[in-house]
């Protein structure tokens, strides 16, 4: 079975400080596809990243940066000098494969506030 | 934007009645999916298509219902709503190899 757990759910700092929020899969798959969703107070979902399990290496997009580790089956995220713009609830998620048609299962999310 | 559009946005409905929400795509994507979103359970699949008439269950389908009589159309339907229907309804279409984009989403309470 595929499950995706965000055990943080809820994380508050202040402004300017760094934040990493934590994801843990669970797949019997040797390849996989892991996702970070944002959802700011307006309510849309918004892609960030996608990571397979064949790379490594670390990512940097500006302030956010992905660590993937397989050994401890981890996809955490981190925001650098947080603004209060990065408030939102981020949702880790897992590509789970039915009949090709690549399901997404997702975590309970992380809801992000960043305080002035 | 994947050029993703649902209607309606908000909806208040009673116990009972039945209701059809619609996901409209104008990219001509073939694999489109319906997910609710609860507190403490993320999004969850509902139903997907790939495919005209093609379509298959997730993993919280009992009440639902879906068609997909044209690429573009993906719609949902609650033959009763129930309270338990109260959610937030996210569609969503798959771009490129794994990327799903969403749309707006659609606030459904059943009352």
């Amino acid at each position: 079975a595929q499950k995706v757990t965000q055990a943080q759910t809820e994380i508050s700092v202040v402004e300017k400080e760094d934040v990493t929020l934590d994801c843990v899969y669970e797949t019997r798959d040797t390849t996989y596809y892991l996702f970070w969703y944002k959802q700011p107070p307006s309510g849309e979902l918004v892609f960030l990243i996608r990571r397979n399990s064949f790379d490594e290496q670390n990512e940097i997009s500006g302030r956010y940066s992905w660590n993937f580790q397989k050994s401890t089956s981890s996809f955490n995220f981190t925001i650098t000098a947080s603004q209060v713009v990065d408030s939102a609830v981020y949702f880790c998620a897992l590509r789970s494969q039915i009949q090709g048609a690549q399901k997404l299962v997702f975590g309970q999310g992380t809801r992000l506030t960043i305080n002035p | 934007d994947a050029g993703i559009t649902q209607s309606p946005r908000h909806k208040v409905t009673e116990t009972g009645t039945p209701v059809t929400l619609r996901c409209h795509q104008t990219e001509n994507h073939r694999y489109m999916y319906w997910y609710r979103q609860d507190p403490g359970h993320g999004l969850r699949l509902i139903h997907y298509s790939y495919g005209v008439k093609d379509t298959d269950k997730g993993e919280v389908s009992d009440g639902y219902s879906v068609s997909r009589s044209k690429t573009e159309d993906f719609l949902l339907t609650l033959e009763s709503a129930t309270s338990s229907q109260t959610s937030v309804y996210f569609c969503a279409i798959r771009q490129g190899e794994d990327e799903q984009y969403f749309g707006p989403g659609t606030r459904l309470t059943v009352t």
